[in-house]
């Protein structure tokens, strides 16, 4: 079963705007992952965010982390075409430290 | 980018044939991971290593298994393949943990499709 639930499965937004994306999980986590894949690449790890960490900031990206919630956020700001791509967050589940489980991601397109 | 070397790249096979996958690291870490991608399923993971000889199952782990006798190789075994098993399969590996720092680098991908 998926830990992570991205949220929406689909987005398309204009060169320029922000981009939000969110994800809800079901268990205890230790840390929280983002991961872009462009089409037909593997995944690339954007960020890392740990469970007592509530924001993080890298370049464009801003991750936020409710775990009262248990849900996180990928905000990526002043959107190019090149963000154009898939968008996976991972989650480490407390109780098995040796894997990550994927959601189903977020298909971004920035439009030019 | 890290050195994550998957073959093949493409293979097309027949139900009931078997099918090896290998992953080849350069980099000397420790963990290495399975999973596969499904439209709809995002990446789910198939088995782990966390060291020579050391292996454990993932979420889809029937019909699969694995091998790891060296630290840079890491192999996936479909004893009798079937349509199912048709997908895209992702190498991963981690120096450390997931739980502690531990973001995974991926290779290319292998597409697999059995007829």
């Amino acid at each position: 079963s998926q830990q992570g639930e991205e949220d929406p499965q689909a987005l398309s937004i204009q060169e320029g705007e922000n981009a939000t994306m969110n994800c809800s999980y079901k268990t205890s986590i230790n840390n929280l992952q983002w991961y872009r894949q462009n089409s037909g690449r593997g995944l690339v790890h954007l960020i890392l965010i740990r469970s007592n960490e509530r924001e993080k900031h890298s370049g464009r990206l801003r991750v936020t982390l409710d775990t009262s919630k248990k849900s996180s956020s990928l905000l990526i700001t002043a959107s190019r075409a090149a963000d154009t791509a898939s968008y996976f967050c991972a989650t480490d589940g407390a109780g098995s430290a040796r894997q990550l489980t994927f959601g189903s991601g977020t298909q971004l397109t920035v439009l030019p | 980018d890290a050195g994550i070397t998957q073959s093949p790249r493409h293979k097309v096979t027949e139900t009931g044939t078997p099918v090896t996958l290998r992953c080849h690291q350069t980099e000397n870490h420790r963990y290495m991971y399975w999973y596969r991608q499904d439209p709809g399923h995002g990446l789910r993971l198939i088995h782990y290593s966390y060291g020579v000889k050391d292996t454990d199952k993932g979420e889809v782990s029937d019909g699969y298994s694995v091998s790891r006798s060296k630290t840079e190789d890491f192999l996936l075994t479909l004893e009798s393949a079937t349509s199912s098993q048709t997908s895209v399969y992702f190498c991963a590996i981690s120096e450390s943990r997931p739980g502690d720092t531990g973001e995974l680098f991926f290779g290319e991908g292998s597409r697999l499709t059995v007829l």
